[in-house]
C-alpha cells in the first residue's frame, strides 16, 4: 500500500542558508500535517492543509512556509536556518471528510542538520 | 489551551508483565484521544482513536480506555517487540485538518 513518501530523508545544512522539504501524501487524502520533532521531544504540530487550504497553524516560525500544491503534495520551506531547527520534520496525511477515523499516517520524516 | 501530559516517562518491564501507561488531557471540545507508537527514528504509527468517555478498544496485546480527563493504554504480557515510544494525542474543537496535540510519550523498555 503507498504510504506518505518525504524528501529529502537527510538534509545537512548551515546557519542562514535555506532548506525545502517536500511530501507526498497518500493518494486520496485530503489533509496533510506537518511535524518537528526535536531529539527526545513529542512532535510540535506546524501546520495543516485541508483540500490545499491552510487548515490551522501551531508554533511555526515566520522563517518557515508551507504550501499545498494542486496535485496534493505539499512543501515546507526554511529560510535563515539557525541550529536550533535541527530537528527531524514529519508529514502526515489523513482522510478528513466523510468517515472521519482521526488516524494520520506519518512518513519517514527528514532529518535536518543545520551546522 | 490544550495539552496533553503522559506518564511515567519511562517505563521498564519484564517480559509477561503487565502495566499501564497514564494520559491527562485538557481540550476544549474533544473530538478525539488517540494512541499512537513511535519506534526509534521512525514517524509514529497510529494505534487506536477514541472518541467519548467509556469507550475502549483493544489491538493484540493493548487496550486504551478513555474517561473525560485521562486516558490508559493497558499492556498485558507485553512481549520484547512491544518496546517503544507510546504517544497520546488529542485533537479538539470542530476545525477540519486541525492539529493534533502530542504528549511527551512513554518510553516502554520491555527485556526478555
Amino acid at each position: 500500500a503507498a504510504g506518505v513518501i518525504q524528501s529529502p530523508r537527510h538534509l545537512i545544512k548551515e546557519k542562514r542558508e535555506t532548506a525545502t522539504l517536500k511530501c507526498y501524501p497518500i493518494p486520496r487524502h485530503d489533509t496533510v500535517y506537518w511535524y518537528q520533532q526535536g531529539p527526545g521531544q513529542d512532535p510540535q504540530f506546524l501546520i495543516s492543509f485541508y483540500e490545499k487550504m491552510q487548515s490551522d497553524k501551531g508554533s511555526i516560525p515566520d522563517r518557515f512556509s508551507a504550501q499545498q500544491f494542486s496535485d496534493y503534495h505539499s512543501e515546507l520551506n526554511m529560510s535563515s536556518l539557525e541550529l536550533g531547527d535541527s530537528a527531524l520534520y514529519f508529514c502526515a496525511s489523513s482522510i478528513n471528510r466523510g468517515q472521519w477515523t482521526g488516524e494520520l499516517f506519518f512518513g519517514e520524516g527528514s532529518r535536518l542538520t543545520v551546522l | 489551551e490544550d495539552q496533553v501530559t503522559q506518564s511515567p516517562e519511562a517505563l521498564r518491564l519484564q517480559e509477561g508483565e503487565s502495566s499501564s501507561l497514564n494520559c491527562s488531557y485538557t481540550v476544549s471540545g474533544l473530538r478525539g484521544l488517540f494512541w499512537y507508537r513511535q519506534d526509534p527514528g521512525k514517524g509514529p504509527e497510529f494505534l487506536f482513536t477514541l472518541y467519548s468517555a467509556g469507550e475502549e478498544k483493544e489491538k493484540e496485546r493493548l487496550k486504551a480506555t478513555l474517561t473525560k480527563k485521562e486516558s490508559f493504554l493497558h499492556i498485558t504480557a507485553p512481549k520484547p517487540e512491544d518496546s517503544a515510544t507510546y504517544l497520546c494525542a488529542v485533537q479538539g474543537g470542530n476545525n477540519q485538518g486541525g492539529k493534533l496535540i502530542f504528549g511527551q510519550g512513554t518510553e516502554l523498555s520491555v527485556k526478555p
